[in-house]
């Protein structure tokens, strides 16, 4: 069980746009600290994909946009693409247990 | 460009002992602090260790802590993390990443990630 949640799979069709949720608690994402998102395409390691709630490193394509609201946090991806099928992971700090945490990650299907 | 390349990983008996290794290049090594996360087979990322700037300062998950022991070599641009008393329940992939933000304060991400190296445990 992670200590951040999110929904195992979510799908969409080329072109659409669709959201990944990453809910947490006040001692983590509710205690204001932020939220990154992480993809993994499969076979290979992650990369980062958000930081700092809702920058983008360089070379990440303006689809992919974070925002974060009280203690959770979401990542958006407009108009889908094929090659964004992928593994994603949001990653926060928990002041209770100390430790950085991570959510379950969330399977992008696209369609 | 950043690189970050791990090894040491393998196939060892449980109890027994294991030192993985990333070599770093193309950034400011001893400016960052680096982060070990694992993933075991068909699961999700799991955070393991964080190490200082300096080498000052370590954290550890609750699930190694007292059995794995990070470490790093700034005049060799290298991070260690060593494994004792390994269980199955420590087979996964062990990736080490550089970190930006306040290590201290728990403040910081995952910027650049290794390949990853693989530990299985097994008798």
């Amino acid at each position: 069980q992670s200590v951040l949640t999110q929904p195992p799979s979510v799908s969409g069709a080329p072109g659409q746009r669709v959201t990944i949720s990453c809910t947490g608690s006040s001692s983590n994402i509710g205690a204001n600290y932020d939220v990154h998102w992480y993809q993994q395409l499969p076979g290979t390691a992650p990369k980062l994909l958000i930081y700092g709630n809702n920058n983008r490193p360089s070379g990440v394509p303006d689809r992919f946009s974070g925002s974060k609201s009280g203690a959770s946090a979401s990542l958006a991806i407009n108009g889908l693409q094929a090659e964004d099928e992928a593994d994603y992971y949001c990653q926060s700090s928990d002041s209770s247990l100390s430790a950085v945490v991570f959510g379950g990650g969330t399977k992008l299907i696209v369609l | 460009e950043v690189q970050l390349v791990e090894s040491g990983g393998g196939l060892v008996q449980p109890g027994r002992s294991l030192r993985l290794s990333c070599a770093a290049s193309g950034f400011a090594f001893s400016s960052f602090g680096m982060s070990w996360v694992r993933q075991a087979p068909g699961k999700g990322l799991e955070w393991v260790s964080t190490i200082s700037e300096t080498g000052d300062t370590t954290y550890y998950a609750v699930s190694v802590k007292g059995r794995f022991t990070i470490s790093r070599d700034n005049s060799n641009k290298t991070v260690y993390l060593q494994l004792n008393n390994l269980s199955a329940e420590d087979t996964a992939v062990y990736y080490c990443a550089n970190v930006r933000g306040a290590v201290h304060y728990f403040f910081y991400y995952m910027h650049v990630w290794g390949k990853g190296t693989t530990v299985t445990v097994s008798s």
